[in-house]
């Protein structure tokens, strides 16, 4: 099983800063199947980032993903008031499908 | 337009099971590579994967849930049935039916229901 570990756990930032934020896994992730999802309080998660880079459908460009093999990160280059929420990675790419535990992204 | 949404009881009691239909729209699990799983949320926790059902009849389940789960499609209805047994208070959580694809290019969970909260109390 590949265990994601991300960090932070809490990001303080400034509306119009940047945030990065961390992924790790255990092992190599089979082809960079690694996602992204933003989470709001009482919301389903939604797909940012699939393919640890490309952006889903609807995504502004101000988040952007990279990485591949154990090491990943998601950008987002300039906070906007709605992108304050818990940020989850996945990956996808073997059985079972692992979650990371998750950064919060709070405003500071 | 792709929606999925679950529904279930909001209360088990400790050793009950629990059975949660995730109903859902726009697609078919009868095409080839599509996959409809089952996330859950403990309040205020991370995300936990449980089990999938695609397409083609393959069955995943979390291993260290794996003997108290069973997960069903009827491609008919369009649902997919979860049911785990033995239910404990650790088991409250929020679940979640979300659709993947596995055919190129393979994807992550892409559309997600709204969650139904489970609460396990005597």
């Amino acid at each position: 099983e590949i265990v994601l570990t991300q960090s932070p756990g809490t990001l303080s930032l400034s509306p119009g800063e940047r945030a990065t934020l961390s992924c790790r896994a255990s092992q190599s992730v089979t082809n960079n199947y690694l996602a992204w999802y933003q989470q709001k309080p009482g919301q389903a998660p939604r797909l940012l980032i699939y393919g640890a880079s490309s952006r889903a459908t609807g995504i502004p460009d101000r988040f952007s993903g990279s990485g591949s093999g154990t090491d990943f990160t998601l950008i987002i280059s300039g906070l906007e008031p709605e992108d304050f929420a818990a940020y989850y990675c996945q990956q996808y790419g073997s059985s079972p499908l692992t979650f990371g535990g998750g950064t919060k992204v709070e405003i500071k | 337009q792709i929606t999925l949404k679950e529904s279930g009881p909001t209360l088990v009691k400790p050793t009950q099971t629990l059975t949660l239909t995730c109903t859902f729209s726009g697609f078919s699990l009868s095409t080839s590579g599509v996959g409809v799983g089952w996330i859950r949320q403990p309040p205020g926790k991370a995300l936990e994967w449980v089990a999938i059902i695609y397409s083609n009849d393959d069955k995943r389940y979390s291993p260290s849930l794996r003997s108290r789960l069973t997960i069903t499609k009827d491609t008919s209805r369009n649902q997919v049935v979860l049911t785990m047994t033995n239910m404990d208070p650790v088991d409250t959580a929020t679940y979640y039916c979300a659709q993947r694809m596995v055919a190129q290019p393979v994807m992550p969970f892409t559309y997600w229901g709204q969650g139904t909260l489970v609460t396990v109390s005597s």
